[in-house]
């Protein structure tokens, strides 16, 4: 079970489009496709961005996207804003009713 | 409204135990998996346990296996997590967090979230 692995650290100026990864392996990410993002501000408990690879829960705008290819996820905003500023972490389900996180990624709006 | 209250933590000495507690309400709590996540002070989320709505199905992460325990009193609305022999790698805020869909099949991600309960292990 070892963490999925992201970008310690992204940036991007308002408007433009950036993409934070997740690598995995054939275990998890290269085998189910159920892979979640999540959204962390400071001081406050994660919120679900995206679930199953590409879906997006009622609430979340549409400039968040999940796409997944071999042992790699990948999150996109686009059309960046200073609110989504944030720490942002991947999982996957790592099959025997385990999962695993990302080591996580620090999101700064230029 | 779903409203998931964490409680129980502390700071409690290295090899000592540790019971905690989560209440749920605004849902049929008996529908759902639930799950436990930390998050060690400055650091990152990790996994640490899940069980089914029934409890047949339970699962840990490696660095908690043998030494924390799962359960669930859906009578009750309660989930716990009962760790024993804690390290001091123990310590983080641990979070209660839903399973956003009944019938678990593995994805559908982790929401809510609680606002977790902190747990130091120190001497």
């Amino acid at each position: 079970q070892s963490a999925l692995t992201q970008p310690r650290s992204v940036s991007g100026s308002p408007g433009q489009s950036v993409t934070i990864s997740c690598t995995g392996t054939g275990n998890d990410i290269g085998t189910f496709n159920y892979v979640s993002w999540y959204q962390q501000y400071p001081g406050k408990a994660p919120t679900l961005i995206i679930y199953d690879v590409i879906k997006r829960p009622s609430g979340v705008p549409d400039r968040f996207s999940g796409s997944k290819s071999d042992n790699t996820a990948s999150l996109t905003i686009s059309g960046v804003r200073s609110e989504d500023e944030a720490d942002y972490y991947c999982c996957s389900y790592a099959g025997s009713l385990t999962y695993v996180f990302g080591t996580g990624t620090t999101f700064t709006v230029l | 409204e779903v409203r998931l209250v964490e409680s129980g933590g502390g700071l409690v000495q290295p090899g000592r135990s540790l019971r905690l507690s989560c209440v749920a309400s605004g849902f049929r709590f008996e529908d759902y998996a639930m799950f436990w996540v930390r998050q060690p002070p400055g650091k990152g989320l990790e996994w640490v346990a899940m069980i089914s709505w029934n409890s047949r199905g339970i699962g840990y992460a490696d660095s908690v296996k043998g030494r924390f325990t799962i359960s669930r009193d859906n009578a009750k609305d309660s989930l716990y997590l009962q760790m024993n022999s804690l390290i001091p790698e123990d310590t983080a805020l641990y979070y209660c967090v839903k399973d956003p869909v009944t019938g678990w099949s593995g994805g559908g991600g982790f929401d809510p979230w609680g606002q977790g309960t902190r747990v130091t292990v120190s001497s």
